[in-house]
């Protein structure tokens, strides 16, 4: 069962811009993370926020969280040609070791 | 760093046959995951295990079997491969979160084709 749902599904920038995606959930979660996936490989950790927290941040990368709306949003700034790759959201919950993954964005940046 | 292996890249074998898709992750993590990704589907939980000789059905466990013998390997198995199992198989590990959920640690991914 598909808990996050990425919006875009698909996104086209130009160096230099920021690129934002978003995630929404169903269901009650102890903490959203972001992974990101480059074509044909496996998927990397970049940031996890808790069900506590608003914002974070983690070099280029912003993470919002809005439990009330059950929605987070992914913003890369200054993106840059290697940024182009798959992202998805991943929900967890308390009192288990899953998570649910979204269906991704593809983000393509053109140098 | 973590690291976690999957045995093969790219695999291919016939319908009907018994394949082995095989994961060894080496910082002593309790739990292992096998998932499956398809194009729009996203990322699809087939089995899990929080410990050895634990398992956990997840979303689509038909048509496979996984074993944990030792912590550090998680093996899916396809008793009778079909084609409609042709997809890249990801497997990834975890602590156990205290209060749940911790990050997962993902292999390279092996991508199989059945025939």
């Amino acid at each position: 069962s598909q808990q996050g749902e990425e919006d875009p599904q698909a996104l086209s920038i130009q160096e230099g811009e920021n690129a934002t995606m978003n995630c929404s959930y169903k269901t009650s979660i102890n903490n959203l993370q972001w992974y990101r996936q480059n074509s044909g490989r496996g998927l990397v950790h970049l940031i996890l926020i808790r069900s506590n927290e608003r914002e974070k941040h983690s070099g280029r990368l912003r993470v919002t969280l809005d439990t009330s709306k059950k929605s987070s949003s992914l913003l890369i700034t200054a993106s840059r040609a290697a940024d182009t790759a798959s992202y998805f959201c991943a929900t967890g919950r308390y009192n288990t070791d899953k998570l649910i993954f979204g269906t991704g964005t593809r983000l393509q940046v053109f140098p | 760093d973590v690291k976690v292996t999957q045995s093969s890249r790219y695999l291919v074998k016939r319908t009907g046959e018994k394949v082995f898709l095989e994961c060894v992750q080496d910082m002593d993590h309790e739990n292992m995951f096998w998932y499956r990704q398809d194009p729009g589907l996203g990322l699809r939980l087939i089995y899990f295990s929080y410990d050895v000789k634990m398992k956990e059905k997840g979303d689509i466990p038909e048509g496979y079997s996984v074993s944990r013998e030792k912590k550090e390997r998680f093996s899916l198995i396809l008793e009778s491969a079909s084609t409609n199992q042709t997809s890249m198989y990801l497997c990834a590990s975890s602590i156990t979160g205290d209060v749940g959920t911790d990050t997962q640690y993902f292999g390279p991914g092996t991508r199989l084709t059945v025939l």
